[in-house]
C-alpha cells in the first residue's frame, strides 16, 4: 500500500467550476500536510499547508483535513485554465523528522 | 524557486559517466534535499542533509552521492552505478530541520538529466 495516494487523473472540469482533488494517507500519526502545484516541465510550488482538522481557505483554494478518515483534499473554486497542472499532495509521517512523502499527483485540466 | 538555483537546466550524459548536479541556496535554510521525479510519478527522496557535513540516505540512494561542505551548497553526483538515471532532479530546502510541524520545503527549478 502506498503511503500517500492520489488519483492520477486527468480530472477535467469546465472553467468556473469547482475542482476537488483528494489525497489519502496511511500513517495515522501524520501531522503536516501540503499541496503543491506543478506545471509541466517546472518544479513544484506550494499552494497550501494544513495542520489541523477542518478547512483552511486562501483565496480560491480551500484545503480540508480529516485525520480520523486520513484524507486531505484541495478545492479550487472558479477554476481557470491557468489552474491546469499536476497537484501533488505531501505528508509528514509520524516519526519521520521533517521528511515529506509525496503522492503521485493528480493532473487537473480546466477547459475554457 | 526564489533563492534556490540548480544547474545545469538540461544535462546529457553518456552511459558510464559520472555527472554532478549543482544546488545552491541563499535562503540560509538548514535542510536541503534531493528528489528524483520520473514521468507521471511523484517525488522520491534520494538524499537529505539537515546540517553542514552531515547527510542521510533517502529511499533511493543507490548510485548517487552527495556532499554538504557549506550550508549554501548540496551537490548531487549521479554515478555510473545508477542504472536508470534519466529523470527530472529537484533540489529542495527547508528553513529548519527540527521538530514538526514541518516547515515548508521550497524547490529549485530542477535539472533534467538524459542518458544517451
Amino acid at each position: 500500500q502506498k503511503e500517500v495516494e492520489q488519483n492520477s487523473g486527468p480530472l477535467s472540469v469546465p472553467e468556473g467550476a469547482i475542482a476537488s482533488l483528494n489525497c489519502t494517507y496511511s500513517d495515522r500519526g501524520s501531522q503536516s500536510f501540503f499541496w503543491y502545484r506543478q506545471y509541466s516541465g517546472k518544479s513544484p510550488e506550494l499552494i497550501m499547508s494544513i495542520y489541523s482538522n477542518g478547512d483552511k481557505e486562501d483565496g480560491r483554494f480551500t484545503a480540508q483535513l480529516n485525520k480520523a478518515s486520513q484524507y486531505v483534499s484541495l478545492l479550487i473554486r472558479d477554476s481557470q485554465p491557468s489552474d491546469s497542472a499536476t497537484y501533488l499532495c505531501a505528508v509528514n509521517p509520524n516519526n519521520a523528522g521533517n521528511m515529506l512523502t509525496f503522492g503521485g499527483g493528480t493532473r487537473l485540466m480546466v477547459k475554457p | 524557486d526564489g533563492g534556490i538555483t540548480q544547474s545545469p537546466k538540461y544535462l546529457f550524459r553518456k552511459e558510464g559517466q559520472n555527472v554532478t548536479l549543482s544546488c545552491e541556496q541563499n535562503l540560509n535554510h538548514d535542510a536541503m534535499y534531493w528528489y528524483r521525479q520520473d514521468p507521471g510519478q511523484g517525488l522520491r527522496l534520494i538524499y537529505y542533509s539537515q546540517i553542514v557535513n552531515d547527510f542521510q540516505k533517502g529511499d533511493i540512494a543507490e548510485g548517487y552521492s552527495v556532499s554538504r561542505e557549506k550550508k549554501e551548497s548540496f551537490p548531487l553526483t549521479v554515478t555510473s552505478a545508477q542504472k536508470n538515471p534519466t529523470a527530472f532532479y529537484l533540489c529542495a530546502t527547508q528553513r529548519r530541520a527540527d521538530v514538526p510541524p514541518t516547515d515548508t520545503q521550497y524547490f529549485g527549478p530542477g535539472t533534467r538529466l538524459t542518458v544517451l
